[in-house]
């Protein structure tokens, strides 16, 4: 079992939709949390990090369930442009080790 | 704003050959990270640098090494090349851990 696991997906959602991701980690000292969006063959680029109480950037709205050890990815008002591959991200604490998961595939259609 | 630079951008090598690929962080980031991403895979951490000192080792095979110099740009050095090491390198840099990853755009190395 990989130690930070995403749907794969792809996610086919049509333009304006709300789409939801959620991503689980294994290892209760994961500290820090961040999703990542990757487009094809190019590198991943930081969409946001992931706070205990939550947090929203525009249309993303990012959550922190450490008691379910999870993090989900709210995307709203869907645009063309946001497909992509998105990354979720893990530090684990007192290591400079990041996990990266499987990455969801987002395919925004007009 | 300065990025992460990543050279070269491509590398074609042969089985057996040797190939160093090199990383310029953001200036003053002082800890670097080297990831391998295969096709359709996530990115496998490599190993980290931290103050020119390896801080984690992940997934790296025996057969690549590392260095962070005093200038804190990385080289990643790969020997005895096999078709499965063909993939995206890709470098990162970060202002200390936690702390947000950046991203280079990556050398796609090609093993034929």
């Amino acid at each position: 079992r990989k130690e930070v696991e995403q749907d794969p997906g792809p996610f086919n959602v049509p333009e304006g939709a709300t789409v939801a991701f959620n991503c689980t980690y294994s290892n209760s000292a994961s500290q820090s949390f961040f999703w990542y969006r990757q487009d094809c063959r190019k590198e991943p680029k930081l969409l946001m990090s992931v706070y205990s109480s939550g947090n929203e950037d525009g249309r993303f709205t990012a959550q922190l369930n450490r008691a379910s050890q999870y993090i989900s990815l709210l995307i709203r008002d869907s645009k063309l442009s946001d497909s992509a591959t998105y990354l979720c991200v893990v530090n684990i604490g007192g290591t400079y080790k990041y996990i990266f998961g499987t990455g969801t595939r987002l395919k925004v259609l007009a | 704003a300065a990025g992460v630079i990543q050279s070269p951008r491509h590398l074609i090598k042969e089985k057996r050959e040797t190939a160093t690929l090199k990383c310029y962080p953001i200036p003053r980031h002082d800890t670097v990270y080297w990831y391998q991403q295969g096709p359709g895979q996530d990115p496998q951490f490599l190993i980290s640098f931290y103050e020119k000192m390896q801080s984690d080792k992940g997934s790296i095979p025996d057969r690549f090494s590392a260095q962070q110099f005093s200038d804190y740009h990385s080289e990643l050095n790969m020997s005895s090349l096999e078709l499965g090491d063909s993939a995206l390198y890709f470098c990162a840099s970060s202002f200390e851990v936690p702390a947000i990853q950046y991203f280079g755009a990556g050398t796609r190395l090609s093993v034929l």
